[in-house]
C-alpha cells in the first residue's frame, strides 16, 4: 500500500494568496484527519471526516480555512486568504474506524507551508 | 480526552533498553492508552496501545500500572532510528471527542551511539 499521500510536499506563497493542500487516504479507510504542527502549538487537530462527512471541525482556526472530502479517496484543505501565521506543517491522516478507542491513524508525510 | 504528563526529554545509549514514562492520573475506565512517535521530518506513526493489560508488539512493549494512572513504553534495545518524539495519548471510546487524538508535547528521545 502506498500509504497516505499528500501534495504538495512544500508550498511557498505570498500573503493573501489561496492555498490548497491535497490528501489521498489509504484505500479502505473511512476516517480522515487534518492536523497542523507548529513549534508554538505542537500538533493540533483541525478537522476530521467519517465516511466523507465532517464530524468535528472545532479545531479549524477561522473562516479562512475550509476542508472538503468529495469522495472516499480525496480531501482538500484550503486557506483563503493565507497569512504568515498559517506557516506550519500540515498533516493528513486516515484510519479504518470501527472502534475509536483502538483504531490506528496513519499519517502522511506532511505539507510544509510557508506564507511570506 | 484526559491529559497526560511526560518528561520533556530522555537520553539513552544504543543497544540499551529505554523506559518512557507517562502519567495519566485522571484516566477514565473507557480510555485506551496509545503511543505514537514522530521521527524527524516525518508524520507521527503508531507504536502501540492498550487498555488494562501489558501489551507487546514488534516495536515495543507497553506496561500499564494496576490502577491505570501511569504507563511505560519500553523499547527493549534502542537504536539510532528510535530517536524521535514519543507521544502518550488517551483515547476515549465515545462521547463528543470521538476520534480525536490529543498530542501533548511528548518526550524527545535522544539515542547516543
Amino acid at each position: 500500500d502506498a500509504g497516505v499521500i499528500q501534495s504538495p510536499r512544500h508550498e511557498v506563497t505570498e500573503m493573501g494568496q489561496e492555498v490548497t493542500l491535497r490528501c489521498k487516504p489509504i484505500s479502505g479507510h473511512n476516517s480522515l484527519f487534518w492536523y497542523r504542527q507548529t513549534m508554538m502549538r505542537g500538533l493540533e487537530l483541525l478537522i476530521y471526516f467519517n465516511n466523507n462527512v465532517p464530524i468535528d471541525d472545532s479545531g479549524m482556526p477561522e473562516d479562512r480555512f475550509s476542508a472538503k472530502m468529495p469522495n472516499a479517496s480525496f480531501s482538500t484543505l484550503k486557506i483563503q486568504p493565507s497569512e504568515p501565521r498559517d506557516s506550519a506543517v500540515y498533516f493528513c491522516a486516515s484510519s479504518k474506524t470501527g472502534d475509536f478507542g483502538t483504531d490506528t491513524q496513519y499519517f502522511g508525510p506532511g505539507t510544509r507551508l510557508t506564507v511570506l | 480526552d484526559a491529559k497526560t504528563t511526560q518528561p520533556n526529554s530522555m537520553e539513552s545509549n544504543e543497544e540499551e533498553p529505554v523506559h518512557l514514562p507517562c502519567n495519566h492520573s485522571t484516566i477514565s475506565g473507557t480510555d485506551y492508552i496509545h503511543w505514537y512517535r514522530q521521527l524527524p521530518s516525518q508524520g507521527p506513526e503508531y507504536v502501540i496501545h492498550g487498555l488494562t493489560s501489558n501489551v507487546n508488539n514488534r516495536m515495543a512493549s507497553l506496561a500499564i500500572a494496576e490502577d491505570r494512572k501511569s504507563s511505560t513504553l519500553i523499547l527493549h534495545r534502542a537504536t539510532l532510528r528510535d530517536a524521535a518524539v514519543y507521544y502518550c495519548i488517551l483515547r476515549d471510546t465515545g462521547g463528543s471527542t470521538l476520534g480525536r487524538l490529543y498530542f501533548g508535547r511528548g518526550t524527545q528521545l535522544t539515542v547516543w551511539p
